[in-house]
């Protein structure tokens, strides 16, 4: 148990969506990162909280947007939903701005858009 | 932009049938290089950090090497329970820190 919850597990929608996707890190961690993961594709890092602050982005979309609260829980909102959005969706923690990689991943949240 | 090429896609292994795994980058000034470890279902789980030309890192039966091209994970008489998917990530000094995932190589053990 990495100690990151991820909640919900499994979720299923329609397209034209939208769906919020929740992140609590490991105890003490400041930095949460939100990555995908498809078979086509592979990993993809998408947004990186530090402490509250956006701290880097990779290639997320418009239609995608995130925040870290000030319990340091952190959400990923995914909306107008296309099948293509269909994925597993990793949250990460890790108690530095990122220097060390060794990041603590969540077991995933599987969204499937129908 | 930083690329992460590791091969082969799937390796199958007899129990005790040593072999090693290919992570080649392509990275703007090298930060780190990770190996990370995932089982079906779950989230990856972290295994070893190198960060420079010739550096070794050792778990149990896996060794992990760093050249200025490529990584190898080496794997001594795997056991059923090495089997999952091996991740090799980069990160580089002109990247806030983010990880650049490889495909991954799933390894499968057989008894």
């Amino acid at each position: 148990d990495s100690g990151v919850t991820q909640t919900p597990k499994h979720l299923i929608t329609a397209t034209g969506q939208r769906v919020t996707l929740r992140c609590s890190p490991r105890s003490g961690d400041l930095s949460v990162y939100w990555y995908q993961q498809s078979l086509d594709q592979g990993l993809q890092f998408l947004i990186q909280y530090y402490n509250g602050e956006e701290r880097a982005k990779g290639n997320i979309l418009e239609r995608f947007s995130a925040q870290q609260f000030p319990d340091l829980h952190s959400e990923l909102n995914l909306s107008s939903l296309e099948l293509g959005d269909s994925a597993l969706y990793f949250c990460a923690s890790t108690w530095d701005r990122g220097d060390t990689g060794e990041l603590f991943f969540g077991e995933g949240s599987r969204l499937t858009v129908l | 932009e930083d690329q992460v090429t590791q091969s082969p896609e799937a390796l199958r292994l007899q129990e005790g049938e040593s072999s090693s795994l290919n992570c080649s980058y392509t990275v703007s000034g090298l930060r780190g290089l990770f190996w990370y470890r995932q089982d079906p279902g779950k989230g990856p789980e972290f295994l070893f950090t190198l960060y420079s030309a010739g550096e070794e890192k050792e778990k149990e039966r896996l060794k992990a090497t760093l050249t200025k091209k490529e990584s190898f994970l080496h794997i001594t008489a795997p056991k059923p329970e090495d089997s999952a998917t091996y991740l090799c990530a980069v990160q580089a000094w002109s990247n806030d820190y983010k990880l650049s995932f490889g495909a991954g190589t799933t390894v499968t053990v057989r008894a």
